[in-house]
């Protein structure tokens, strides 16, 4: 079975700061996806960011980016010139490649302050 | 976009009641989840249909129940409410072998009180 932790139940950060949150997993598997979701206040899920464990390198959506360390598991996001909306709960996912189910960790708290 | 939509946001119910979650898909999705967010926990699969009228449990499927008649609508029952299954309810679907670019799509959450 895979676990997937996130050490950091709450953050904080100033506007247009940049903030990483943390997230280690463990699996035996060796082909699998890594996600992260973010999700406002009140608000839906959304996939933020994924990354396949097969690439070597780190995925980038504008703001967001990852870095992935395979041998030591660990896949953390950093989140650039941070803004307001960026103030949300955010879930670190693992998924095995084929199979259908997410292993969410425990989620991250972060608020980005005016 | 693939809509995910659940039928209430807000739900009160009372101990001992019999508690309907409904979730619809609008994007011909084999897979459906139940999720139940509590802070410190993260999501915790509650039950899983990878087809209509198939389940199987998930990691906490004690004292709930599913429902899956049509492809679209996934139902999550709760039989006897207690106190202790206050919390915010997720739904999600996703392709019968999920893609990297697809892997589920939530729901906006239900926050059902069981007072």
């Amino acid at each position: 079975a895979q676990t997937v932790t996130q050490s950091q139940p709450e953050m904080s950060v100033q506007e247009a700061e940049t903030v990483t949150l943390s997230c280690t997993y463990d699996t035996s598997e060796n082909n699998y996806y890594l996600f992260w979701y973010k999700q406002p206040p009140s608000r839906q899920m959304i996939l933020v960011i994924r990354q396949e464990a097969y690439k070597q390198q780190n995925a980038t959506e504008n703001r967001f980016s990852v870095n992935f360390q395979k041998a030591a598991k660990s896949f953390s996001l950093k989140i650039s010139d941070s803004q307001l909306g960026d103030t949300a709960m955010y879930f670190c996912a693992f998924m095995k490649r084929g199979r259908e189910k997410l292993t969410f960790g425990t989620g991250t708290r972060l608020t980005i302050i005016p | 976009d693939v809509k995910v939509t659940q039928s209430s946001r807000y739900l009160v119910k009372r101990t001992g009641e019999k508690v309907f979650l409904e979730c619809v898909q609008d994007m011909d999705h084999e897979n459906m989840f139940w999720y139940r967010q509590d802070p410190g926990l993260g999501l915790r699969l509650i039950y899983f249909s990878y087809d209509v009228k198939m389940k199987e449990k998930g990691d906490i499927p004690e004292g709930y129940s599913v429902s899956r008649e049509k492809k679209e609508r996934f139902s999550l029952i709760l039989e006897s409410a207690s106190t202790n299954q206050t919390s915010m309810y997720l739904c999600a679907s996703s392709q019968r072998t999920p893609s990297i670019n697809q892997p589920q799509h939530f729901g906006d959450g239900t926050r059902l009180s069981i007072l």
